[in-house]
Formats: C-alpha cells, sequence, structure tokens
C-alpha cells in the first residue's frame, strides 16, 4: 500500500511549467515524502524530498502543503526529458522502505 | 555523485540457469541496499533489503532460496536468480542508500532486463 495519490497521467507543453499533485492524506509526523521519476528501460532517479518546508533543487522544486497531507512537485520549465512517470512516495525513515504506487505518467510536447 | 552501477543491463539465458546480478555504489558507501523486480507495465515492487554483513531481509512472498542475496562490503551487493524459468523474467533494479540519516534518498542502478526462454 503506496498510501499516496497521484493521477495517472499528465500532459504539458515544452518550456511550460508543470505542477505533479500528490496526495498524502495519512501522513505520519516522521515520513518525509520523496519523489523519484523512471525514464524508460531505465531505474528510478532520485528527484527531491522533504519534510516540512518547500525545498528546491537544480531538478525540480517541491511545495509541502502546511497540514502535510498534500504536496506538489514543480518541474520548473518541462522538456521532452522529463517525460516519464513520477513516483511521489511516502518514506518512513526507520522503515527505510520505498514502496512505490503507480505514479504519474508525465508526457511533454512540443 | 551517489552513482549506482548494476551489470549486466540484459541478460538472456536458458531455462533452468542461474544468474547472479551485481550492483555496486561506486563513490559511496552503503550499509542498506535494495533489490527490486518490475514487471512491464508494472511499478517497482521491492523484493529484499540487503544490509552489509548480514542475511538479507525479504518481502513477503518473495522466496529466499530462489534469490539469493549477498552483501559482503559496503560497495557491492549481488542478487542470484537460482534455476530460472520464464516467469522470473523482469526488470530486475537495485537501489543503495547513502548514509543512515532519516529520510536519505536511494539512488538506482540502471536495471537488468532478464530473460529467460
Amino acid at each position: 500500500d503506496a498510501k499516496t495519490t497521484q493521477p495517472n497521467s499528465m500532459e504539458s507543453n515544452e518550456e511550460e511549467p508543470v505542477h505533479l499533485p500528490c496526495n498524502h492524506s495519512t501522513i505520519s509526523g516522521t515520513d518525509y515524502i520523496h519523489w523519484y521519476r523512471q525514464l524508460p528501460s531505465q531505474g528510478p532517479e532520485y528527484v527531491i524530498h522533504g519534510l516540512t518546508s518547500n525545498v528546491n533543487n537544480r531538478m525540480a522544486s517541491l511545495a509541502i502543503a502546511e497540514d502535510r497531507k498534500s504536496s506538489t512537485l514543480i518541474l520548473h520549465r518541462a522538456t521532452l526529458r522529463d517525460a516519464a512517470v513520477y513516483y511521489c512516495i511516502r518514506y518512513t525513515g526507520t522503515a527505510s522502505k520505498l514502496t512505490f504506487g503507480t505514479g504519474t505518467r508525465l508526457q511533454v510536447t512540443l | 555523485g551517489a552513482v549506482v552501477s548494476q551489470h549486466p543491463s540484459r541478460v538472456i539465458c536458458k531455462s533452468g540457469t542461474s544468474v547472479k546480478i551485481e550492483c555496486r555504489s561506486l563513490d559511496f558507501q552503503a550499509t542498506t541496499m535494495f533489490w527490486y523486480r518490475q514487471f512491464p507495465k508494472q511499478s517497482l515492487m521491492l523484493m529484499a533489503t540487503s544490509n552489509e554483513g548480514s542475511k538479507a531481509t525479504y518481502e513477503q512472498g518473495v522466496e529466499k532460496d530462489k534469490f539469493l542475496i549477498n552483501h559482503a562490503s559496503l560497495t557491492l551487493s549481488t542478487l542470484t536468480v537460482t534455476s530460472a524459468h520464464p516467469e522470473d523474467s523482469s526488470f530486475y533494479i537495485c537501489s543503495a542508500r547513502a548514509g543512515t540519516g532519516e529520510g536519505q534518498p536511494q539512488h538506482f542502478g540502471d536495471g537488468t532486463r532478464l530473460s529467460i526462454l
């Protein structure tokens, strides 16, 4: 049970921002929110993670709701290389296991 | 940084063959590595957690005698699929966690596509 809910698919135009939502309404206080993406025929790639505060790195931004029941992965300018399946995962540090759900398949078009 | 190398990338072999897959953390030490399996059009399923110097922890339904895991050093874990059969054909992916702090991300290899004829 991945315990997160994401839309099955989303589309974006190239060079436009993309907001990928994730619902994790039953998250506990110690669960981190991790995002990974998987390109076709490759292993997943770590994107970003956070606990309570919004986070930025070179790949993306993570906006976490104040109640932590949802979060949004933001790709500031989508490119064709960003087309992938994006997984939002609750990560309990002590259990250390990632449970992958079905993710969101992002299509990027010209 | 945080590169995980997996080898081989693809294996095609006859039924009954045992296949070994290697997972190496190239630029960091990994006390914990993970093995996943992914069938076509499905998500990743965790098979087992590999801890350096101790026995692996297998997920429910995964046969430990079928999928042998060895984590003999801080940079290498191996998965051996013993007496492989066509139903074992899948995409096998390893990951490694750098550090033991809470919330540390996992870094994944590029996977091994196993095809059993």
